[in-house]
């Protein structure tokens, strides 16, 4: 049972340099995120996607663009890579949005991309 | 606005009991959540409580919340060294936009 996959899980840029990081979920979740975590800030929301064919800002959305390619993939772009994006990169999914009351919706994590941005 | 507090560092002795204090700001959660770190690894589920309970308890776990004070806390029993984590206090709520809003983390160190 795989759950959440990152890809990759450690990667090296120089500044400017692009990439494109990769999430896939096999437990037929309908929303997905991607956060970053930084030391003593716990997490912070950069994208997420409520459904297969959205795609909304998060707290941190600045540098980055995402794509929900279908119900399972949501990867992450950093055109122009900068230091400051220097973090882990951590990819989640939940069944939807705890858009009801009563409704337990828990986030599944992936393992983390780690990447530092020289 | 929304806001999870927690203090970033506890250090407790093997076989003691460690407790894992948390704020929050939103009245409207309708969840709340635990999550362990180990190092190098993602986040990992380890309970939750609905905002209507007081208390939630798994084998060595204890959640307990005061939706008053908005203030939840997690009690392990017998802490061992595979304990030693971060721990992340998260809450969910209804309104539309992001449902998650996690606090910083505390790191647990367990002593021999």
């Amino acid at each position: 049972n795989a759950g959440v996959t990152q890809t990759p899980k450690f990667q090296v840029l120089k500044t400017g340099q692009s990439m494109t990081l990769q999430c896939a979920q096999d437990m037929n979740h309908n929303s997905m995120y991607w956060y970053r975590q930084d030391p003593g800030m716990g997490l912070r929301l950069i994208y997420y996607s409520a459904s297969e064919g959205t795609t909304d800002k998060g707290e941190v959305p600045n540098g980055y663009n995402v794509s929900r390619l279908n119900k399972r993939e949501f990867s992450l772009r950093l055109e122009s890579a900068a230091p400051s994006q220097t973090s882990v990169y951590f990819c989640a999914s939940s069944e939807e949005r705890a858009s009801r009351v009563y409704s337990n919706q828990p986030q599944h994590f992936g393992d983390g991309t780690r990447l530092s941005i020289l | 606005g929304e806001d999870v507090e927690q203090s970033l560092f506890l250090s407790v002795r093997e076989g003691d009991s460690s407790v894992i204090n948390c704020t929050y700001t939103d009245s409207s959660s309708t969840y709340l959540y635990w999550y362990k770190q180990e190092p190098g690894a993602g986040l990992q589920l380890l309970t939750y409580i609905f905002s209507n309970m007081d208390m939630k308890q798994d084998q060595r776990l204890t959640v307990l919340l005061n939706k008053k004070d908005k203030h939840l806390s997690l009690r392990i029993a017998d802490t061992q060294t595979g304990d030693s984590a971060i721990y992340f206090c998260a809450e969910s709520m209804t309104s539309y936009g992001q449902n998650f809003v996690f606090g910083p983390g505390t790191r647990l160190s367990v002593l021999p």
